[in-house]
């Protein structure tokens, strides 16, 4: 089983939809985070959850709006997004705060806004 | 805002060459990290560098990170197909307490013909 999971591996919603991503780590991490990967430019970071609680919040739209029900678990719920939203999100774990601590990937939901 | 500017951002080589992919900035970091993305999948960590100067291997890849902690550059010896990817940098700002908030730079994509 791999470290970081996340699904599902493909969305394609219209502007009107609500959707969730789901990610699950098996790492025994204790901080999670939303990253959206588009197009020549560099990962953005959305979210960071340490120990279940929102540490970061990089100025997202409120159209996202992210969940951590347990150390384990991270959510991002959609709704009413734009075309510009489509990219690739991606979810990492780490240990927190262990000194120059890896990102742990999962493979990334690639999400089509139409 | 803290920026980490990668060159070349795509490289297309003929197997069994040699190549250099940049990460600069104006800011120092506490670290820089490397990692490599392949097609449908997230970004996998290959190194940490974390004290100036210091220069680290990976089979064919080496690492260097600068005196001053504000670029780092990544050499492939004899490149493979399997070398083929996505390779990113990734920062921690001097100060960011470990929360994880790695500033990655645009990716350098590279092309490994057989």
């Amino acid at each position: 089983e791999t470290g970081v999971t996340q699904t599902p591996r493909h969305l394609v919603m219209g502007m009107t939809n609500k959707k969730s991503l789901k990610c699950e780590q098996h790492l025994g991490h204790n901080a999670m985070y939303w990253y959206k990967q588009s197009a020549k430019k560099p990962l953005e970071l959305m979210f960071v959850y340490s120990l279940e609680e929102r540490v970061e919040n990089n100025s997202v739209p409120s159209r996202f709006s992210p969940e951590c029900p347990n150390s384990s678990h991270l959510f991002l719920h959609l709704h009413t997004l734009q075309p510009e939203d489509s990219a690739l999100y991606l979810c990492a774990s780490s240990q927190a705060p262990v000194e120059n601590s890896p990102l742990h990937f999962g493979n990334g939901t690639r999400l089509t806004v139409t | 805002t803290q920026l980490l500017e990668q060159s070349p951002q795509f490289l297309s080589i003929q197997e069994g060459e040699n190549l250099t992919v940049y990460c600069n900035s104006s800011s120092v970091f506490s670290s820089l990290q490397w990692y490599r993305q392949e097609p449908g999948e997230g970004p996998v960590l290959l190194v940490t560098v974390v004290t100036g100067g210091e220069v680290k291997k990976l089979k064919r890849l080496t690492f260097q990170f600068g005196d001053a902690r504000k670029d780092s550059s990544l050499h492939i010896t004899a490149a493979q197909p399997g070398d083929t990817g996505l390779y990113l940098c990734a920062g921690d700002p001097s100060g960011s307490s470990n929360t994880g908030k790695l500033i990655f730079g645009q990716g350098t994509t590279l092309q490994v013909k057989p």
